[in-house]
């Protein structure tokens, strides 16, 4: 099992350009998640799914949309990048029958500039 | 809101000495996570605590959680170096959603 994996790696934009980061995972698992990492500071959540066709917003939300069209893939939009969403972007997946402990991806880092 | 509170976020220990890390939070929850994360790395998971009064170890790492009280433990037994990371605890809320809060970290550094 390849887990979850994130594309790209690094991603250098300038302010008001959009792009997609991709999150696939292949355990099957219905709960995917969206997280910033600020430099020094924790994980904030900013959307998650718990199932094809169902998302909702998590604490910073503003300036991401998602979509979960399969099981396996979770993308985040990114419209008109501003330099406040600089930052490392992780994503995870679970599932109920492990005690919602939740397996990351090795992140995208994204500068704006 | 739930807040979860770790302390202390920054960590410098010999070798060899023990110590705690302590993360409290503010609402019920019966969900707790610790998490590993190597500079420039993803984040790891160590322990799942889903009960009150669960403990769990390995190697030199033993977690606590007592959901009275609000509180989980992170013990570090005979540091050393290849510890040397940063530390979250995660808080689990919402229900059956699976959603995680976060604390800020705490920075360990272990000296010979």
């Amino acid at each position: 099992n390849a887990g979850v994996t994130q594309t790209p790696k690094f991603r250098i934009l300038k302010i008001g350009q959009s792009m997609t980061l991709q999150c696939a995972q292949d355990m099957n698992h219905n709960y995917m998640y969206w997280y910033r990492q600020d430099p020094g500071m924790g994980l904030k959540l900013i959307y998650y799914s718990v199932g094809a066709g169902i998302t909702d917003k998590g604490e910073v939300p503003n300036g991401y949309n998602v979509s979960r069209s399969t099981t396996e893939d979770f993308p985040l939009r990114l419209e008109l990048a501003a330099p406040s969403q600089t930052s490392v972007y992780f994503c995870a997946s679970t599932t109920p029958g492990q005690g919602y402990e939740q397996y990351f991806g090795p992140g995208t880092r994204l500068t704006v500039t | 809101e739930l807040k979860v509170e770790q302390n202390p976020l920054f960590l410098s220990m010999q070798e060899g000495k023990n110590y705690t890390i302590y993360c409290n939070y503010s609402t019920t929850s019966d969900r707790l996570y610790w998490y590993r994360q190597d500079p420039g790395k993803s984040l790891e998971s160590l322990f799942v605590l889903l009960s009150n009064g669960a403990v769990k170890q390995e190697g030199r790492l033993m977690a606590s959680l007592d959901t009275k009280a609000r509180l989980s433990t992170l013990h570090i037994t005979a540091a050393v170096h290849d510890l040397s990371a940063t530390y979250f605890c995660a808080v689990g809320y919402g229900g059956s959603q699976g959603n995680l809060i976060f604390g800020k970290g705490t920075k360990l550094s272990v000296k010979p």
